[in-house]
């Protein structure tokens, strides 16, 4: 039963143009979710994260857009470009007696055609 | 500098052999965990620990084996209990608490033959 679902395995985009990456969950315990971003033969590095009590995070040319009621997130990217190609993990985390339990969705590909 | 790392990148064993994954981390961090990627699926948790000389089973942790002596270090011993162990392994670090990113190594990759 995943918890955290990705459902797009690949997206491609053109450059200068908006990617928008898209997570859902069940699992409504959780209350911080991330993306993070990996390039093949790496581990992934942390990008950007959203409380539960936000529904929008920016950090530069990423924001993350969440909608509680609908247990969906989307990770934009504006502009995208070539070096952005890599796959994004969706993840979310809930209190586990203290610690913090993350869980992975399966990821998207995505490719920025210059 | 800081930062996590794994060694060896690539590692090869025959079946029927226990075989360490080293990691190592000089970031100060707490926590530390070992997670599992698969083709097709997203990062699945071993074991984590929270602190020195503990630690806690994860999501899949049959056939895996953890210890945490130093704060910097968190080897796992995959043995040959594992059915399936040609895997991904990446290890994480992190502030423990809630609301806190992780860190990740570069990941080895083992290929049992």
């Amino acid at each position: 039963d995943q918890q955290v679902k990705q459902n797009s395995p690949s997206l491609s985009v053109q450059e200068g143009r908006i990617s928008i990456l898209n997570c859902d969950y069940t699992n409504s315990m959780f209350d911080y979710f991330l993306w993070y971003k990996k390039y093949p033969a790496e581990g992934p590095t942390f990008l950007i994260s959203i409380s539960s009590i936000k529904d929008k995070n920016e950090d530069g040319r990423f924001t993350v857009f969440l909608n509680k009621s609908a247990k969906h997130l989307s990770l934009h990217i504006v502009p995208s470009q070539p070096g952005d190609s890599a796959v994004y993990f969706c993840a979310a985390s809930a209190d586990s007696g203290g610690y913090q339990k993350v869980t992975f969705g399966i990821g998207t590909k995505l490719q920025v055609i210059p | 500098d800081g930062g996590i790392t794994q060694s060896p990148k690539y590692l090869f064993r025959k079946e029927g052999q226990n075989v360490t994954l080293s990691c190592e981390q000089n970031l100060n961090h707490d926590a530390m965990y070992w997670y599992r990627q698969d083709p097709g699926q997203g990062l699945r948790l071993i074991y984590y620990s929270q602190i020195v000389n503990d630690f806690q089973k994860g999501d899949i942790a049959e056939g895996y084996s953890v210890s945490r002596e130093k704060k910097e270090s968190f080897p796992l011993t995959v043995t040959s209990a594992q059915k399936n162990p040609t895997a991904f392994y990446l290890c994480a670090s992190g502030r423990t608490g809630l609301n806190t990113e992780a860190f990740f190594g570069q990941g080895t990759r083992l290929t049992v033959v």
